[in-house]
């Protein structure tokens, strides 16, 4: 079946500093999904990302989609301590919503 | 209601005994999905409904488990006999399904503890 990896999967990271998350499936997908979940709550919808190597932007977050609709990312720049949480890509190849495992991110002030 | 609405939030129960789970989608949402989240763990896929068409039921991990919906409404994920390993929370999601898919909404989850 259809698997949707995710590494790492934990990062330290001191306030300031970049972290980049990695999402590849095994199948191509339709579109990917990622979703932010902070500590003790649930999931929440972060951004879509439907084209081959679309990119888009959301303040200090980068999310990328791969040429080949397989693979994504998820870049902060410059961490602050509101984006501690577990980052999670998910991807519908054409029908449910399969989640990679999740990155946590911990960011020391 | 405005979000998604699952009850009960917490449930604690007997291993053996059997438990039922509530999801209140966001009225107008066609897809509806179900996951277990483990302590510390990711999302694991249960089921996923899409209007009227047959459950996708690959993720339920025995027959112990079992989920119904009917219609666009109200969803049960059931648990028969439970054993210590079902404890986790169930993460129920709805969302406006078209061709691409769209962003899922999830409930705040039931935290299930078999002791």
């Amino acid at each position: 079946g259809q698997q949707v990896m995710q590494i790492p999967q934990y990062q330290h990271v001191q306030e300031g500093e970049d972290f980049t998350t990695y999402c590849n499936s095994s199948t191509t997908l339709s579109n990917i999904q990622w979703y932010k979940q902070r500590p003790g709550g649930h999931p929440v919808f972060l951004i879509q990302l439907v084209k081959s190597g679309e990119v888009k932007k959301q303040k200090r977050l980068t999310f990328q989609f791969g040429e080949a609709k397989k693979n994504s990312s998820l870049h902060i720049t410059a961490t602050q301590t509101t984006d501690v949480g577990t980052y999670f890509c998910a991807g519908a190849p054409p029908k449910a919503l399969t989640f990679g495992g999740g990155t946590r991110l911990m960011v020391k002030p | 209601g405005a979000g998604v609405s699952q009850s009960p939030s917490n449930k604690v129960t007997e291993k053996g005994k059997d438990v039922e789970l509530r999801c209140d989608p966001i009225s107008g949402h066609t897809a509806l999905y179900w996951y277990r989240q483990r302590l510390g763990q990711g999302l694991e896929f249960l089921i996923y409904f899409q209007g009227n068409s047959a459950p996708d039921k690959s993720g339920l991990p025995s027959d112990r488990f079992s989920a119904e919906r009917t219609g666009e409404s109200v969803s049960t994920l059931t648990i028969q006999r439970t054993q210590q390993e079902d404890s986790a929370v169930y993460l129920c999601a709805s969302s406006k399904y078209d061709r691409v898919g769209t962003e899922a909404f999830f409930g705040q989850g039931t935290r299930l503890t078999v002791v």
